[in-house]
């Protein structure tokens, strides 16, 4: 079963406005989340490294005061996209690692965002 | 910074054809992950490779990690229209544990005629 979700699965705002994305992780505790940003057939891109408890790390070329990262808990990271743009619209992804030797990510269903 | 080039960008075959992509890193990696991503989904972790030369099978497919620990290949033998998906390779540069980011490859797109 699903081991990260993530919600809402789709949204649809008007630019201007602010959306906020919610990354829960269902059975393991995650100090370490990650949020990508996919475009049609494209590839995953990375935007930040969500760490619980202190400043997510940002990927060169994206403005952390657009995108606000919070990992307030070692189950729940949130993406906010601020002030959001039409050419913010994408799939948003957040993954999780799981340690050890078998180092794999585990990604969330993801969210559909379109700005109008 | 580090890249990952993944070819080809697109692939169509014959149901029963074989099929293989293939992925380039700038850098030596410490690791190299592969992902399937169904049409309308999200990425799905298919196998990690850490060995020089290591080479992996799960039924059709084979996973190969080259010498130089710089590339990578994913082989289908005899396509299945379940196939249909794109194949991310995805390369860390860090220690194999450890919360490492992950630099993804474009992917190759895999359609099949059935």
């Amino acid at each position: 079963g699903a081991v990260v979700s993530q919600h809402p699965s789709w949204v649809i705002c008007k630019s201007g406005t602010s959306v906020k994305i919610e990354c829960r992780s269902l059975d393991f505790q995650a100090t370490t989340m990650f949020w990508y940003r996919q475009f049609p057939k494209q590839s995953l891109m990375l935007m930040a490294t969500s760490n619980e408890g202190s400043k997510a790390t940002y990927e060169q070329g994206v403005e952390k005061d657009k995108f606000l990262i919070n990992h307030a808990s070692l189950t729940l990271s949130t993406l906010t996209v601020t002030s959001a743009h039409p050419e913010d619209s994408s799939f948003y992804i957040c993954s999780q690692g799981r340690g050890g030797n078998s180092y794999e990510q585990y990604f969330g269903p993801g969210t559909r965002l379109t700005v109008t | 910074g580090q890249q990952v080039m993944q070819i080809p960008q697109y692939q169509h075959v014959q149901e029963g054809e074989d099929f293989t992509t293939y992925c380039n890193s700038s850098t030596t990696l410490s690791n190299i992950q592969w992902y399937k991503q169904r049409p309308g989904g999200h990425p799905v972790f298919l196998i990690q490779l850490v060995k020089s030369g290591e080479v992996k099978k799960q039924k059709r497919l084979t996973f190969q990690f080259g010498e130089a620990k710089k590339n990578s290949s994913l082989h289908i033998t005899a396509t299945q229209t379940t196939d249909v998906g794109t194949y991310f390779c995805a390369g860390r540069e860090g220690p194999v544990w450890g919360a490492q980011k992950l630099v993804f490859g474009q992917g190759t797109r895999l359609t099949i005629n059935p």
